[in-house]
């Protein structure tokens, strides 16, 4: 299964961008990199996904390098309500394919004023 | 529309207890996911339906841990003998079909075993 690695925290300011690395080094050709939120006390919530192409939805952009060994989240206007962990996952191949999700750490961001 | 309700929102109970946790999928949503999460962590893969049928269960801990899903709508998670480690929360996904669909995740149970 690709693992992926992201930093245990992040500040941003308020009105600023937020750029969420994520690096995915053992990816598979069929694997998607997906973007999950979770704000304190709730379940997660998805954000974005990508194969290979760059992706943007109201939420965030998801840039991904060519060789897909690493991807960035791009919050481009952060808010208070922004402030949550972060989590990128590539989605678990296996002969059963069953499309769970396999969360590390995530990334904490904090959103400053 | 509604998303994915989870009952209760919190369950006390005493080790060695029996408790089920309630998962109200999004309507037409033919995938359920079960995950924990203990404090700290991301959460935890437990168990997966397409349909009525538990198609990976790999991910509970043990035997004492079992789910349903009898009518391929609402699910619910069975833990016997509850043990002081079990406690942490219990989040459930839905998803539409397919593999690379969303899953979308309710609030949680959160679960303590004193």
């Amino acid at each position: 299964d690709a693992k992926t690695t992201q930093p245990t925290s992040m500040d941003c300011a308020e009105g600023r961008a937020a750029n969420l690395p994520c690096n995915h080094s053992t990816i598979s050709g069929n694997e998607y990199v997906y973007w999950y939120r979770q704000i304190h006390s709730q379940g997660p919530q998805y954000i974005i996904h990508g194969l290979k192409n760059n992706e943007t939805n109201e939420m965030a952009s998801l840039i991904i390098t060519e060789d897909r060994k690493s991807s960035t989240l791009i919050l481009p206007h952060a808010t208070l309500r922004d402030t949550a962990v972060y989590y990128c996952i590539v989605r678990v191949p296996g002969s059963s394919n069953t499309g769970k999700l396999i969360f590390g750490q995530g990334t904490t961001l904090q959103v400053k004023p | 529309g509604a998303g994915v309700s989870q009952t209760p929102s919190n369950k006390v109970t005493e080790k060695g207890k029996y408790v089920e946790l309630r998962c109200d999928p999004i309507s037409g949503h033919t995938a359920l996911y079960w995950y924990r999460q203990s404090l700290g962590q991301g959460p935890e893969f437990l168990i997966y339906f397409q349909g009525t049928g538990a198609a990976d269960d790999s991910g509970l801990p043990n035997d004492r841990f079992f789910a349903v899903r009898p009518e391929g709508s609402v699910s619910t998670l069975k833990i016997q003998r509850t043990e002081r480690g079990d406690s942490a929360v219990y989040l459930c996904a839905s998803s539409p079909a397919g593999l690379t669909d969303t899953q979308y995740f309710g609030p949680g149970t959160r679960l303590t075993v004193l």
